[in-house]
C-alpha cells in the first residue's frame, strides 16, 4: 500500500514569492494533516481536516497561509508571500479518523526561502 | 498549554548498550502517549502507543515504554541497542477530555540516538 506522497521534496524560492505544497494521503484516510517542523524541533501542526472540512486551524497563520483539501483527498497548503523566517519542513500526515488511530507520515517538503 | 520535554538532545552508544530515552509531558489530565522515529532520510513512523491498560508498552523493534502517571513520564527502552537504530526520537502527546480528544499532538524536540558499531 502507498504511504503519504508529498511534493514536491524540496523547494527554494526568494522571499516574498508564492509557494505550493501537495499531499496524497493514505487511500481512506479521511484525516489530514499539515505540521510544520523547524530545524531542531518536533513537528507543530498547522492544520487538521476531517474530510473536507479544516476542523483545528488554530495554528495556521492565516495572514499568508491557506490550505484546501478539495473532494476530501489531496490537499494543498500555500504560503503567500513566503519570509525567510518560513524555511523549513512541511509534513502532511493522514490517519483513519479516530483519535487513537496512528497517524502515518510523508516525506515533507524541504523549504528554503533565500 | 501542553509541552513535551525529551531530556537528551543527543545520545552517543555503542553497539549492545541499554537505552532508556527521558519525556515528561505537562498535561494533569488523560493522555495517549506516542514514540515516533524518524531514520535518516526517511519519513517518521511510529513505534510504539499507549491509550489505556498495561503502562508497558511494547513496540516494533524490541522498543517499550512505560507510562508513570505518577511522574508524568513516557520514557523510551530497548535492553540492547543496533547501528541501525540511530535516528531521531519523537515523543508526542495528546489529551483526552471528557467528552472527547484532541487531535493536535504535541511532540518534543527529539532525540537524535547515534549507535556506533
Amino acid at each position: 500500500e502507498a504511504g503519504v506522497v508529498q511534493s514536491p521534496r524540496y523547494k527554494i524560492i526568494e522571499k516574498k514569492q508564492p509557494v505550493a505544497f501537495w499531499c496524497n494521503p493514505i487511500s481512506g484516510h479521511n484525516t489530514l494533516y499539515w505540521y510544520l517542523q523547524n530545524l531542531g524541533q518536533g513537528p507543530e501542526l498547522l492544520i487538521r481536516y476531517e474530510n473536507e472540512e479544516a476542523v483545528d486551524d488554530s495554528q495556521l497563520p492565516k495572514d499568508r497561509f491557506s490550505a484546501e483539501r478539495l473532494k476530501g483527498v489531496d490537499s494543498t497548503l500555500k504560503i503567500q508571500p513566503a519570509e525567510l523566517g518560513d524555511s523549513a519542513v512541511y509534513l502532511c500526515a493522514s490517519s483513519l479518523g479516530e483519535v487513537t488511530d496512528t497517524q502515518y507520515f510523508g516525506p515533507g517538503t524541504r523549504l528554503t526561502v533565500l | 498549554a501542553q509541552s513535551v520535554s525529551q531530556h537528551n538532545h543527543h545520545v552517543i552508544l555503542s553497539e549492545a548498550a541499554s537505552l532508556e530515552l527521558g519525556c515528561n509531558y505537562s498535561y494533569g489530565g488523560t493522555v495517549n502517549l506516542f514514540w515516533y522515529v524518524q531514520y535518516p532520510g526517511q519519513h517518521l513512523q511510529l513505534l510504539l502507543k499507549y491509550f489505556s491498560g498495561d503502562p508497558l508498552v511494547k513496540g516494533i523493534k524490541g522498543f517499550e515504554a512505560e507510562f508513570i502517571k505518577s511522574k508524568f513520564s513516557f520514557n523510551l527502552r530497548k535492553p540492547s541497542v543496533q547501528w541501525s537504530d540511530t535516528a531521531e526520537y519523537f515523543c508526542a502527546v495528546n489529551e483526552v477530555y471528557s467528552g472527547g480528544s484532541n487531535y493536535k499532538l504535541t511532540f518534543g524536540k527529539g532525540t537524535l540516538l547515534t549507535v556506533n558499531p
